[in-house]
């Protein structure tokens, strides 16, 4: 089925170590996003990317590291984990040059301990 | 003060009467507005954007925008038991390149 799919849907890890959220979109969207969301604090912006090959860094960015080498494919990694990147995330796509997200996954909840 | 702000609620509507969502931001420079919609332990979906001063209606939606002010809105007419979840203003300002969200609205209507 078309859409967007996020790995794993639950991880528990613990401080320090690396882990890595997948994304995977079969629409060819352009844009690609990772937010994460905290309670009080809505949705905020990890990392964008326009197309393959291009990323960007949104409004919390630190401790992440983001990759798109193929249009249907974002990673989000975690390098060393920390207790606040205890989160629900979120990645969304979008086929306009809006910066606005269009269709989300179902969310990965984090626990990092 | 926070960029977008949002009551958090809980707001409490009986069925079939209207249901009012508030938004206010602070960069006067702010030119697209949307409202997700998100369900307990689900992602957001989009529901409505508003880009012009005025009104805006789909179907029992209707997004009410005020830019002297700096509020928007999202009305919700006949509100059904199915419209409870919380509600996310998201703001671009004009010289950004990604959407501000607030904190969200719950919503609950009662049968």
């Amino acid at each position: 089925d078309a859409g967007i799919t996020q790995s794993p849907r639950y991880k528990i890890t613990e401080t320090g170590r690396q882990v890595t959220l997948m994304c995977h979109q079969t629409w060819s969207h352009s844009y690609m996003f990772w937010y994460r969301q905290d309670l009080g604090h809505g949705l905020r912006l990890i990392y964008y990317s326009a197309a393959a090959d291009i990323t960007d860094k949104g409004e919390v960015p630190d401790g992440y590291v983001v990759s798109r080498s193929k249009t249907e494919n974002f990673p989000l990694t975690l390098e060393s984990a920390t207790r606040s990147q205890t989160s629900v995330y979120f990645c969304a796509s979008s086929d306009n040059g809006n910066h606005q997200p269009q269709h989300f996954g179902d969310g990965t909840r984090l626990s990092i301990l | 003060q926070k960029e977008v702000e949002q009551n958090s609620g809980p707001l409490s509507v009986p069925e079939g009467a209207i249901a009012s969502l508030n938004c206010t931001y602070s960069d006067r420079g702010s030119q697209s507005f949307f409202w997700y919609r998100q369900y307990s332990g689900k992602s957001p979906e989009l529901i409505m954007f508003i880009y012009s001063n005025g009104d805006k209606e789909d179907g029992r939606f209707t997004a009410q925008l005020n830019k002297a002010s700096q509020y928007v809105s999202l009305l919700i007419r006949d509100s059904q038991p199915s419209d409870s979840a919380t509600y996310l203003c998201a703001v671009k300002a004009g010289s950004a390149r990604q959407l501000t969200f607030g904190s969200g609205t719950q919503l609950t209507v009662l049968p």
